[in-house]
């Protein structure tokens, strides 16, 4: 089976602009979770959806948004960026609720904001 | 509230000795506890996941895990470390909110590196 793909692995953005990450889960798997990781914070839960519906949020602004689509993938995107928003972003699928099912990650797309 | 505190961001240890990552947690009710693994430039892996069925669970790669209740601990061991074992590692606490709905948290990671 393949697992999690993330689009793209690297972006870099500038202050203001908006930017649109994509993961791919495993087939078969329904939920898809985020997060943010950074030297000073450590992995820190975005948000997951489940069914194309979003099931638990995280402690972001509104600036964070995802969706998830029939086929189970899950876009996320972040608008009027800042320069904390540079972080490895990773996403992770599961077959059932993130929190007590084992997940899968992906490598990750790296976010650089100049 | 939940919460999980990683002693130790970075421990070092000679190849062949015994690796000890210690891992604390605050849960007022049973939890589900995990330990992932994030080698350089890749995403994590689930080493081992404690779900109440025995104390000490098995993982992959020959680290074991002791749940400890009294302690609220849940330490993550191997006898024997390898180079191939230098990551990060990742302690992570899950307990059930409201309903069936349960919340996450990872610990701050401790890296670890093997010493030839």
């Amino acid at each position: 089976k393949a697992g999690v793909t993330q689009t793209p692995r690297y972006l870099i953005k500038t202050r203001g602009q908006q930017v649109t990450l994509s993961c791919s889960p495993i087939s078969g798997h329904r939920s898809v979770s985020w997060y943010q990781q950074t030297p000073g914070q450590g992995l820190q839960f975005l948000f997951e959806y489940f069914s194309e519906t979003q099931r638990n949020k995280g402690n972001f602004p509104g600036r964070f948004s995802g969706r998830q689509f029939s086929n189970s993938r899950s876009e996320m995107n972040v608008s009027t960026l800042e320069l904390g928003d540079s972080a490895l972003y990773l996403c992770a699928s599961s077959l059932g609720q993130a929190a007590t099912d084992t997940q899968y990650f992906g490598p990750g797309t790296r976010l650089t904001v100049l | 509230a939940q919460s999980v505190t990683q002693l130790g961001s970075h421990v070092s240890v000679s190849e062949g000795a015994l690796v000890l990552l210690r891992c604390n947690y605050s849960s007022s009710v049973p939890p589900y506890l995990f330990w992932y693994v994030q080698y350089p430039n890749q995403g994590l892996q689930l080493l081992l996941k404690y779900t109440s069925a025995a104390t000490l669970v098995k993982g992959i790669n020959g680290f074991e895990a002791e749940f400890k209740k009294s302690e609220t601990s849940f330490h993550l061991t191997k006898p024997s470390a390898h180079m191939s074992d230098a990551a990060e590692y990742f302690c992570a606490v899950s307990v059930a909110g409201g309903g069936s709905n349960y919340k996450l948290t990872f610990g701050k990671g401790t890296l670890l590196t093997v010493n030839p």
